[in-house]
């Protein structure tokens, strides 16, 4: 699966939108996006993936660049409960054939915090 | 939430002590992990299975075993516990492999 790098930190402000950033240069084209995120002693909670269109969903957005070597996250009214380590993922899908049995690569993640 | 429960969620354990840690899924899917979490290692993959009595190695294996004799039940063993086998435990499902994985709520593991 390919590598992708995220910032270490980000900050937020309450009600307003975060937007987490995800670079993904080497991604293949069998390869989807997905985020997920952990909030502290908590499980990781899936949030969203896309292949290459844009998606939205009751938690967030992704945009994903037309070359789709980077995405973004976007949490449109972030909250205090937002507050959590965020992942992005790359990895094939299940039609990819060869050895994958799944497994999912999570990298360090962005600490996102929002503040009043 | 996906309906996935593991138990139990807290266990402070001696060494050499066998220990098995359950994840239950109301779900009916066919796909169940065990991962590991530790400081610095991100999350890690100790078994999976594909179906009942159908298990694999993932990639820290080593010290572990695992049982799906029902499709809502994985459980994972520690034969004899090690204090490098305290780590939060995260079980987690899926329909199909390579389709999106959902978590449950994790054990804290704690070797003495």
């Amino acid at each position: 699966d390919a590598k992708t790098t995220q910032p270490p930190s980000m900050d937020c402000a309450e009600g307003r939108a975060a937007n987490l950033p995800c670079n993904h240069s080497t991604i293949s084209g069998n390869e989807y996006v997905y985020w997920y995120r952990q909030i502290h002693s908590q499980g990781p909670q899936y949030i969203i993936h896309g292949l290459k269109n844009n998606e939205t969903n009751e938690m967030a957005s992704l945009i994903i660049t037309e070359d789709r070597k980077s995405s973004t996250l976007i949490l449109p009214h972030a909250t205090l409960r937002d507050t959590a380590v965020y992942y992005c993922i790359v990895r094939a899908d299940s039609n990819a054939g060869g050895t994958s049995y799944g497994k999912l690569t999570f990298g360090q993640g962005t600490i996102l915090t929002v503040h009043p | 939430d996906a309906g996935i429960t593991q138990s139990p969620r807290h266990k402070v354990t001696e060494t050499g002590t066998p220990v098995t840690l359950r994840c239950h899924q109301t779900e009916n899917h066919r796909y169940m992990y065990w991962y590991r979490q530790d400081p610095g290692h991100g999350l890690r993959l100790i078994h999976y299975s594909y179906g009942v009595k159908d298990t694999d190695k993932g990639e820290v294996s080593d010290g572990y075993s695992v049982s799906r004799s029902k499709t809502e039940d994985f459980l994972l063993t520690l034969e004899s516990a090690t204090s490098s086998q305290t780590s939060v435990y995260f079980c987690a499902i899926s329909i199909r492999v390579g389709e999106t994985q959902y978590f449950g709520p994790g054990t804290r593991l704690l070797v003495l």
